[in-house]
């Protein structure tokens, strides 16, 4: 089993709609969880970061976690054309190195 | 602020040819330093970590290496590169365990 699994999509929505974006881990020692945007040859931004179980909202972002799951979320309200780009979801534990799914390309239609 | 900074953003190289990839960060002090390699619909696969100058940590063995001959700057090598090595070479920094940033990255293509 991989660490942490994503769908690789593409996932298409149109303009406006809710994305919701999930990630899988296998190992309940990580403690820090990450989501990432990369654009088409660019390198990946960090979006956001959160260390608890429960939902960090950021503007149109919301990261939710359950650790009980072991699951985690990135929600995206009025998508817009420009998020379209690949969203990679990161873990993490004091003082190991991140680990890091494969990616889910979301393309938004106008 | 931070910044990262990678060169050469675009790399065309022949089998057997070195190969010498630059990283630097800007704006913080003794962070930890990574290079990742990116292969499409496989993530990021974690090359080497750095703790601090001369430390360098290796993840996957292969025939690049790399190194930290200062604080701030990262560089990634090979002997001789083979086509496997094609792939978009990310360097990345941290100062917490739950934050990470990424360079542009560099688009290797091995011919």
């Amino acid at each position: 089993q991989k660490e942490v699994e994503q769908d690789p999509g593409p996932l298409s929505v149109p303009e406006g709609a809710i994305v919701s974006l999930n990630c899988t881990y296998s190992n309940s020692a990580f403690q820090y969880f990450m989501w990432y945007r990369q654009y088409s040859r660019k390198g990946p931004e960090l979006l956001m970061y959160t260390y608890s179980s429960g939902n960090k909202e950021d503007g149109r972002f919301t990261a939710q976690v359950d650790k009980s799951s072991k699951y985690i979320s990135l929600f995206i309200r009025d998508s817009q054309p420009s998020d379209s780009a690949t969203y990679l979801c990161g873990v993490g534990n004091y003082g190991q190195n991140f680990v890091f799914g494969p990616g889910t390309r979301l393309s938004v239609l106008p | 602020s931070q910044t990262i900074h990678q060169w050469p953003a675009t790399l065309v190289q022949p089998v057997g040819s070195p190969l010498s990839l630059e990283c630097t960060v800007e704006g913080t002090s003794n962070p930890n330093l990574y290079w990742y390699r990116q292969a499409a619909g496989r993530g990021l696969q974690l090359l080497f970590y750095s703790v601090g100058i001369g430390q360098i940590s290796s993840e996957v063995p292969q025939n690049l290496s790399a190194s930290r001959p200062q604080d701030r700057q990262f560089i990634l090598s090979s002997k001789k590169l083979l086509l496997s090595d094609s792939g978009f070479y990310l360097c990345a920094w941290s100062i917490t365990d739950y934050e990470q940033y990424f360079g542009p990255g560099t688009r290797l293509t091995v011919t």
